[in-house]
């Protein structure tokens, strides 16, 4: 079973300020899903890459398929921003579809 | 962008009733649905997976007869709580897959009160 680690749990910002939220995952994968959780519960899907680096507006994902890692990244963030973002796999045990999730990271930019 | 629905987004029943929440596909095909379960502050968790046309996969551990799941086309697939109890209080998302890519797509949530 993969398992699917993010760190921080928890991460306060002051507005402007650049974020980093990590996830580290612990066998092969085709593709890993960056996705925020917005507090009424839905859910948007940020990225979804197998290599490299991905950007959208003020948000970039890159991944590290030989470390099994990756990384999102928000340059100015804004309170707007606050949310949960959850690490998800998917690829792993035969099924290109199934996602495997982590626990999230709650992310709360201050004014 | 592809959307998916889901209908209700909040239902509150009393247990022993029977609860039927539907996925839709807006504007493509799903081959594939996913249903998925999230405790509050838990990661969501796959219960079963659905393809249009056959039964769905359930994962281990999620009963089969209690949440039945239906995907009679290839943009509608209804998750159904049977006799629920107030232990399935949760909130219950749907995900598609299809539409040529390979990124799942989320409903909204319904968020299941069993009093």
């Amino acid at each position: 079973k993969n398992e699917v680690e993010q760190s921080p749990q928890n991460l306060t910002a002051q507005e402007g300020e650049f974020i980093t939220i990590n996830c580290s995952y612990s066998v092969g994968i085709s593709a890993l899903h960056w996705l925020q959780q917005h507090p009424g519960g839905g859910i948007v899907s940020l990225f979804m890459l197998s290599s490299g680096k991905k950007k959208h507006g003020r948000l970039i994902a890159t991944i590290n398929i030989q470390e099994k890692h990756s990384s999102l990244h928000i340059t100015a963030s804004h309170p707007r921003d606050s949310a949960v973002y959850i690490c998800a796999v998917s690829g792993s045990g035969g099924s290109n579809y199934k996602l495997t999730f982590g626990k999230g990271t709650l992310l709360t930019v201050n004014p | 962008g592809a959307v998916v629905s889901q209908h209700p987004s909040w239902v509150i029943c009393k247990s022993g009733t029977s609860v039927k929440i539907e996925c839709r596909s807006l504007d493509f095909q799903a081959t594939t649905m996913f249903w998925y379960r999230q405790f509050p502050k838990q990661s969501l968790m796959l219960m079963a997976t659905s393809n249009e046309g056959s039964k769905a996969t359930y994962e281990q551990g999620v009963e089969k007869d209690k949440f039945l799941i239906n995907h009679a086309s290839l943009t509608l697939s209804t998750l159904t709580v049977t006799s629920a109890h107030p232990e399935d209080s949760s909130f219950y998302i749907c995900s598609a897959e299809g539409g040529g890519t390979d990124t799942q797509y989320f409903g909204p949530g319904t968020r299941l009160t069993v009093l």
